[in-house]
């Protein structure tokens, strides 16, 4: 099946832990994102790569780190996990690169974590 | 930077009606408007979006308005059925900008059987 998958889409964990997130997208896009989705259900952007290169930041602290090995695929690390940062994460990609069908964005299933 | 405000925050209507959401956006230079659909526990999933080069957009159930002038967007989905209940997105970002987009709240739609 073509589409963004993320594992876990579960994740407990203790305060002070550092976990991961992974990302893998095969509709071979050249832009992936991170978002964070609070229990509000408000949709927030942390991370946008383009073909491994970071493009932006959203103010995220740096105990979160966008980790791109290829341009399929943008993990997400979290160092010293604290309650704040549960949340639900979400991947997605876009065929950035010139076009009309190059903005719409796919979203992973997401990954919800619970820091305890 | 974009800012884009989603209205109402919950919507509640009978199977078969009509409903509305709506959106505005405050960057002039935003041209790609998506509406996305998350289900419980799914990730958002794009319907319908419209690009800043037409007003309005159809497709089946599902329409969706711009006023480029006004900056704000609309989201119309006619003879709503339960499974139409989720909660939708507006968006907004520049053409080939997608590292801009930014989403409203969102709405949480209940269609009553």
């Amino acid at each position: 099946d073509t589409a963004v998958s993320q594992t876990p889409k579960y994740l407990v964990t203790q305060m002070g832990n550092d976990k991961s997130i992974k990302c893998e997208q095969n509709l071979g896009h050249d832009t992936m994102y991170w978002y964070k989705q609070d229990s509000k259900k408000f949709l927030k952007i942390m991370f946008s790569y383009n073909n491994k290169e970071l493009i932006i930041n959203e103010t995220v602290p740096n105990r979160f780190s966008p980790k791109s090995p290829d341009k399929a695929h943008l993990n997400l690390h979290i160092n010293s996990l604290e309650l704040g940062d549960s949340a639900v994460y979400f991947c997605a990609s876009s065929p950035i690169g010139g076009g009309w069908s190059t903005d719409t964005q796919y979203f992973g299933p997401g990954t919800r974590l619970t820091v305890l | 930077g974009e800012n884009v405000e989603q209205h109402p925050s919950t919507l509640s209507v009978q199977e078969g009606d009509s409903a509305v959401i709506k959106c505005t956006y405050s960057d002039s230079a935003s041209n790609y408007f998506p509406w996305y659909k998350q289900e419980l526990g799914k990730g958002p999933q794009l319907i319908i979006d419209i690009r800043s080069n037409v007003g309005e957009k159809k497709d089946q159930r599902i329409a969706v308005t711009l006023n480029k002038t006004a900056k704000h967007f609309s989201l119309h989905i006619t003879e709503t059925q339960p499974e139409d209940s989720a909660v939708y997105f507006c968006a907004a970002s520049t053409f080939g900008g997608g590292n801009d987009m930014r989403f409203g709240a969102g709405t949480r739609l209940t269609v009553k059987p």
